[in-house]
């Protein structure tokens, strides 16, 4: 059956390290893949966006990297701060016809100071 | 603009009562979806519209749950009866075109629980 997966484990790091979170997925062929951001109590917002022949995506301090031989996606924040604390979802479009995509649990990182 | 906007905020209701969640897209988006958010479960797909027209209702758990979308600025997602398994948080999200490298904006979510 189709399934991603994400870390369910919550991730703390220390301020300035560079946090990894990971999705993983199987028995899908996902033409497009993206990141967003949770806040506790508000919807999910846009981060990132990757396509199939992309291998990496940056923004400031995000980076993306696509690999679809190993069906997986790191999600990188590097010079990590206290405010980059959320949960941080993956999501796939399984194909570029319809706009369906399909979101993994999320793992909630936390920054220490 | 304001955004997605989505209500109530909170409803918190009894068994068997009908519940209505009501969501106006951004103006101008074509394509409008229905979400529902567990610890279990994630943030899973319900329903989604594109053109006013249900395009996908597969999530849709059962037929206790119903959605429409009249016009391009309005939807609502019902559920009749409500039973306490319904209990979660419930997004809307608006998309400006219906393609897939469209960004997904969220309303601020109701949080349903059923008693």
């Amino acid at each position: 059956s189709q399934k991603i997966e994400q870390n369910s484990e919550a991730l703390n790091i220390q301020e300035g390290k560079t946090a990894t979170l990971t999705c993983n997925y199987t028995n899908y062929s996902p033409a497009y893949l993206q990141w967003y951001r949770q806040d506790p109590g508000r919807g999910p917002v846009f981060l990132l966006l990757i396509r199939e022949n992309e291998k990496e995506k940056r923004k400031e301090r995000l980076k993306v990297t696509f690999d679809t031989t190993l069906k997986q996606s790191l999600f990188h924040i590097t010079a990590s701060q206290p405010a980059d604390s959320a949960t941080y979802l993956c999501a796939l479009a399984t194909t570029s016809g319809t706009y369906k995509y399909i979101f993994g649990t999320g793992t909630r990182l936390k920054v220490l100071a | 603009d304001a955004g997605v906007i989505q209500s109530p905020r909170h409803e918190v209701t009894e068994m068997g009562q009908e519940v209505t969640l009501r969501c106006k897209p951004i103006s101008g988006h074509n394509s409008l979806f229905w979400y529902r958010q567990t610890m279990m479960r994630g943030l899973e797909l319900l329903i989604y519209f594109n053109n006013n027209v249900p395009i996908d209702d597969s999530g849709m758990p059962e037929d206790r749950f119903s959605a429409k979308m009249p016009n391009a600025s309005f939807s609502t997602l019902k559920i009749q009866p409500s039973e306490p398994r319904d209990s979660a948080v419930y997004f809307c999200a608006s998309i400006p075109r219906g393609h897939s490298t469209d960004t997904q904006y969220f309303g601020p979510g109701t949080r349903l629980t059923v008693l």
